[in-house]
């Protein structure tokens, strides 16, 4: 069974500061990897996805993540934090069946002025 | 705007009643996927369904019941209710039958008194 751990519930940085929202998989093969934001009030969007290739991958908003096979890890960053990004943050897993998206609890970011 | 259609917005009800939830998925999607958000139990994926069938399902009660209609609109009822089922219900949708970029609905809150 596929399975994402996000080891933190809230994160608090100040404005212009970086971001890491740390996610880790549980799944026997090559996992379909999604990050997806969801604003107060608001479904969730799409920031970035994973399925081959090129280990980082280029989201929208200006966010990154890194698909590191080794630590069965997937973070977000983000070099300089907007207050525009304070939300809640979830990162998601699909097996290659794909017909399942099994998301982690969410990392709820709060940023400072 | 995800394109993703719910509704109602809101709704409140009691224990025991029953209740529809409905969702237009985006223009072109052939699936659609049900979500149950509440704050003990995350983001669930309860079922999905394809161009009209059932594709996939996840922890969806026995009481829960959904169907995806001939114009691709899809309706979640609910049953029986109780006051455990209060949260928030996702409807998202997908081009084809894997879960890769899904596109969400803005949620209906359903309240059990």
């Amino acid at each position: 069974a596929q399975s994402v751990t996000q080891p933190d519930i809230h994160i608090t940085v100040s404005e212009g500061a970086s971001l890491e929202l740390r996610c880790n998989y549980s799944y026997g093969a090559t996992p379909y990897l999604f990050w997806y934001v969801q604003s107060p009030g608001q479904g969730l969007q799409l920031l970035l996805k994973y399925f081959s290739g090129d280990t980082l991958v280029q989201g929208i908003k200006g966010f990154e993540a890194e698909f590191k096979r080794s630590q069965s890890s997937f973070n977000l960053r983000k070099p300089s934090v907007h207050w525009s990004d304070a939300a809640e943050y979830f990162c998601a897993v699909a097996g290659n069946a794909g017909n399942m998206l099994t998301f982690g609890g969410g990392t709820r970011l709060m940023v400072k002025p | 705007d995800s394109g993703v259609t719910q509704t109602p917005k809101h709704l409140i009800t009691a224990t025991g009643q029953r209740v529809t939830l409905r969702c237009s998925p985006r223009s072109g999607d052939l699936s659609v996927y049900w979500y149950q958000q509440s704050l003990d139990q995350g983001l669930q994926f309860l079922i999905q369904y394809y161009n009209g069938e059932e594709r996939a399902k996840g922890n969806i009660l026995e009481r829960f019941s959904a169907q995806q209609f001939p114009d691709l609109h899809s309706e979640l009822n609910l049953s029986s209710l109780e006051l455990g089922d209060s949260a928030l219900y996702f409807c998202a949708s997908s081009v084809g039958p894997l879960a890769g970029e899904l596109f969400f609905g803005e949620g209906s809150r359903l309240t059990v008194l």
